[in-house]
């Protein structure tokens, strides 16, 4: 089946610097793919949807300059928090879909992130 | 606008006990509907989905949940919860009657008693 790895599954980081997330489909390509966040005990709240090789489209209240996604390639989606703070503590999640109109979404095992 | 609603952010069933989750949705457009499921620290993994066709839909371990447009529901039911079974659970619609942005319901968390 499809897999998505996402790498680092923790990390812990000093508040001002960043941190780089990465999303992989490793069996199948990706056109697309989307960023979550998730708060304790909350939902997941979509960030960003990452096109290959286009601009990201990022939702209403996602600061953009903070949190840069890049899409280089149909296998790989990087999501780079910028000057992290400890609001910014959070479990982050990809999920990418295979190519094609009609498949449904895969998720990565998420990212939890802690900034100090 | 789509949204996803579930009733009961916490359930708890006994052991061979009938489990079911509910979801309510509201969807512009037919809508495509899924259930996830998150173990603690994990990514989602998809139990089962409804695109269009046979409205009951059959998942994995055991999992399966009715389409009624009449009541705008998608309910997730399991004759009989095993320990195994306890996790959060997700509901989720799409916003476009097919695979792209997906919105999800708040989750409830499933308890199984010994």
């Amino acid at each position: 089946g499809a897999v998505v790895s996402q790498h680092p599954s923790r990390v812990i980081c000093k508040s001002g610097t960043s941190v780089k997330i990465e999303c992989r489909s490793l069996d199948f390509q990706a056109t697309t793919m989307f960023w979550y966040r998730q708060f304790p005990k909350q939902s997941l709240m979509l960030m960003a949807t990452s096109n290959e090789g286009s601009k990201a489209t990022y939702e209403q209240g996602v600061e953009k300059d903070k949190f840069l996604i890049n899409h280089a390639s149909l296998t790989l989606s990087t999501l780079t928090v910028t000057s992290a703070h400890p609001e910014d503590s959070s479990f982050y999640i990809c999920s990418a879909r295979v190519a094609g109109s009609n498949s449904p979404l895969h998720f990565g095992n998420g990212t939890r992130l802690t900034v100090t | 606008a789509q949204s996803v609603t579930q009733l009961g952010s916490h359930v708890s069933v006994s052991e061979g006990a009938l489990v079911l989750l509910r979801c309510n949705y509201s969807s512009s457009v037919p809508p495509y509907l899924f259930w996830y499921v998150q173990y603690p620290n994990q990514g989602l993994q998809l139990l089962l989905k409804y695109t269009t066709g046979a409205t009951l839909v059959k998942g994995i371990n055991g999992f399966e949940a009715e389409f009624k447009k009449s009541e705008t529901s998608f309910h997730l039911t399991k004759p009989s919860a095993h320990m195994s079974d306890a996790a959060e659970y997700f509901c989720a619609v799409s916003d476009s009657g097919g695979y792209q942005k997906v919105t999800f319901g708040t989750g409830t968390k499933l308890q199984v008693i010994p």
